[in-house]
């Protein structure tokens, strides 16, 4: 148990649905993210929350939208996907890596999403 | 630019060290961190280091030489427990992590 949690753990959809995943934070972090993980390759960031405003959005493409309605809350609204968007999705939260601290991520356990 | 290399794999006996390196490129520099990642579980934070050295938690240890952009991962007294994925991650001077592909690590009995 990380403090983080991720929902749902596993999604399967077609390119013509629309899902979101929902991510939740116990921790008290001011700061929320969004990774995609795929197989042999390194963690790509998706975007960066903090303090509920979008800091960090790396040429994402807009079939993926996120939304943070306050500091312990976190989606990923998804629409018209594609096939190789099936990857691991995982939510993380920290404080913030200017303040004290390391500034280290906790993950949760990731959403599979599959995309046929 | 920005890179990091890690091996892609690695083999261990249970009961032997192990040392996992990581060597990287980068304009500016604010820490390295260490994460361990078992298949299907979330990444957990492992070590983190910002000044040349080394430092030692319990069967872990990770060293750093800001001079030769170099880090590695010493894990001791191998358990079965410890196969897994570890990932290096850099933090550069604005604060963005720059994340290694990860090390597969095997232990055989």
């Amino acid at each position: 148990e990380t403090g983080v949690t991720q929902t749902p753990r596993h999604l399967v959809m077609g390119m013509t649905n629309k899902k979101s995943l929902k991510c939740e934070q116990h921790l008290g972090h001011n700061a929320m993210y969004w990774y995609k993980q795929s197989a042999k390759k390194p963690l790509e960031l998706m975007f960066v929350y903090s303090l509920e405003e979008r800091v960090e959005n790396n040429s994402v493409p807009s079939r993926f939208s996120p939304e943070c309605p306050n500091s312990s809350h976190l989606f990923l609204h998804l629409h018209t996907l594609q096939p190789e968007d099936s990857a691991l999705y995982l939510c993380a939260s920290s404080q913030s890596p200017t303040g004290d601290g390391a500034g280290e991520l906790f993950f949760g356990e990731g959403s599979r999403l599959t995309v046929l | 630019g920005q890179n990091i290399d890690q091996p892609t794999e690695m083999t261990a006996t249970e009961g032997a060290i192990v040392q996992i390196n990581c060597t990287y490129q980068t304009s500016g520099f604010n820490g390295l961190f260490w994460y361990q990642q078992h298949a299907g579980e979330a990444p957990t934070f492992l070590s983190y280091n910002v000044l040349d050295g080394l430092e030692e938690k319990g069967r872990f240890s990770s060293f750093l030489s800001r001079s030769k952009g170099y880090s590695y991962l010493l894990l001791k007294e191998l358990q079965m427990k410890d196969s897994a994925s570890y990932l290096c991650a850099l933090r550069n001077s604005n604060y963005q992590l720059i994340w290694g592909a990860g090390t597969k690590l095997i232990i055989k009995p």
